[in-house]
């Protein structure tokens, strides 16, 4: 699985959005882009994927470059729930499991 | 509600003395997973069942084993825990899309 690239912390004021970047150079064609974050203590959650085209749920958008060596996950209007640690993930359709980075700890302040 | 379910979710054990963690779904997903999460780290995979299919990452210990004896449970036995051993564990599913659910996980302390 490629390797990512995230910043170690971020903050974002409460209500404002939160753009979360992440690097993933080495991507390959059939490597998908997974968001987890994992509030503390708590058991990692699935946010978002995709492959080239952006995406967007109920949770969060999701918005790829058109070269694909970087991609960008976005909390529209982040709350204080949202503060977590964010895990970008690349990961081959061959490949069951994730393999976790260090992740982007996002603190959301009131 | 779906969900995936592991007990306890904090366990206590002694050096060297064997502990078994449990992980039950109600997803009926064919893929079971465990991971270990140390503090202030990643979560790491140990291995996963693919339905009866064990598969073990390379560099799990082998104090480390697992049993899956249906679809909807999964065991975690550490043989002979040592104090590196505390953790997190974290058992996860996922079905044909591809996307995993994490259950609460379980904290292990090693006295």
């Amino acid at each position: 699985d490629a390797k990512t690239t995230q910043p170690p912390s971020m903050d974002c004021a409460e209500g404002r959005a939160a753009n979360l970047p992440c690097n993933h150079s080495t991507i390959s064609g059939n490597e998908y882009v997974y968001w987890y974050r994992q509030i503390h203590s708590q058991g990692p959650q699935y946010i978002i994927h995709g492959l080239k085209n952006n995406e967007t749920n109920e949770m969060a958008s999701l918005i790829i470059t058109e070269d694909r060596k970087s991609s960008t996950l976005i909390l529209p209007h982040a709350t204080l729930r949202d503060t977590a640690v964010y895990y970008c993930i690349v990961r081959d359709t061959g490949r069951r499991a994730l393999t976790f980075g260090s992740g982007t700890r996002l603190q959301v302040q009131p | 509600d779906a969900m995936v379910i592991q007990n306890p979710r904090y366990q206590v054990t002694q050096f060297g003395k064997p502990v078994t963690l449990s992980c039950s779904q109600t997803l009926n997903h064919n893929v079971m997973y465990w991971y270990q999460q140390k503090s202030s780290q990643a979560p790491k995979l140990l291995f996963h069942y693919y339905d009866k299919d064990f598969n073990n990452e390379a560099d799990t210990p082998d104090n480390f084993q697992s049993r899956r004896p249906n679809t909807s449970f999964c065991f975690l036995d550490i043989r002979s825990p040592g104090l590196g051993d505390a953790a997190m564990y974290l058992c996860a599913t996922s079905g044909i899309l591809g996307e995993q659910f994490f259950g609460p996980g379980t904290r292990l302390t090693v006295l």
